[in-house]
């Protein structure tokens, strides 16, 4: 089946540190989602990317939608203590909506 | 802003029984999906749904499941005869045509 690899699978960073994650596939994707779980909360969308190339922001989140339609990266500047969480990646394909999942990058940020 | 509602936030439930799990998608989207995530693993797809039909269903989409769309603003989600793994948070999400998916706070199962 389709499946999307995320790494990494968890982060331990000093507050202030910049975060990069990213997500590939061995399936062409017409759309990169990246959501945020806080925990006991359901996914919230951050950014979404639909054209390949596609670099888009969200205040202090970057996210890019690779070339060849199969990744897709995610970058927080400065991180702070509210961005502690599970970042989850998802690809979407144009012949049908199912979400394909990331299993998540966990970001522990140290005081 | 819109968003999608579901309830109960919680549910406790003997194993065995029947559980039906409801959810009130952003109204003018057109696809709906129910996923389910066991404490600390990923996010799982079970069953997106179109037209009043399912679309696509994951293998753990099974007999046990069916979902509803009864009076064209509920999205409902029933697991019959609950087993202690079905435990787990289910996300109930939709999206208009060419968007992206919102989802729903989740409803935590506890199949006892």
């Amino acid at each position: 089946g389709q499946q999307l690899n995320q790494s990494p699978q968890s982060m331990f960073i000093q507050e202030g540190e910049d975060v990069s994650m990213n997500c590939t596939s061995s399936s062409i994707f017409n759309t990169w989602l990246w959501y945020k779980q806080d925990p006991g909360e359901g996914p919230v969308l951050l950014i979404a990317l639909y054209k390949a190339g596609e670099l888009t922001s969200n205040g202090r989140l970057t996210a890019q939608f690779g070339i060849t339609r199969k990744d897709s990266f995610l970058n927080i500047s400065a991180s702070i203590p509210s961005d502690v969480g599970i970042y989850f990646c998802a690809g979407q394909m144009a012949q049908d909506y199912q979400l394909i999942w990331g299993a998540g990058t966990k970001l522990i940020i140290k005081p | 802003e819109p968003e999608v509602t579901q309830t109960p936030s919680h549910q406790v439930t003997q194993m065995g029984q029947e559980v039906i799990l409801r959810c009130v998608p952003i109204s003018n989207h057109l696809y709906f999906y129910w996923y389910r995530q066991i404490l600390g693993q990923k996010v799982e797809f079970l069953v997106s749904f179109y037209n009043n039909e399912i679309s696509e269903k994951s293998e753990i989409f099974d007999d046990q499941f069916s979902v509803e769309r009864p009076d064209g603003s509920n999205f409902t989600l029933k697991i019959r005869s609950t087993k202690l793994e079905d435990s787990a948070m289910y996300f109930c999400a939709s999206s208009g045509l060419y968007t992206e998916a919102f989802f729903g706070q989740g409803t935590r199962l506890t199949v006892v």
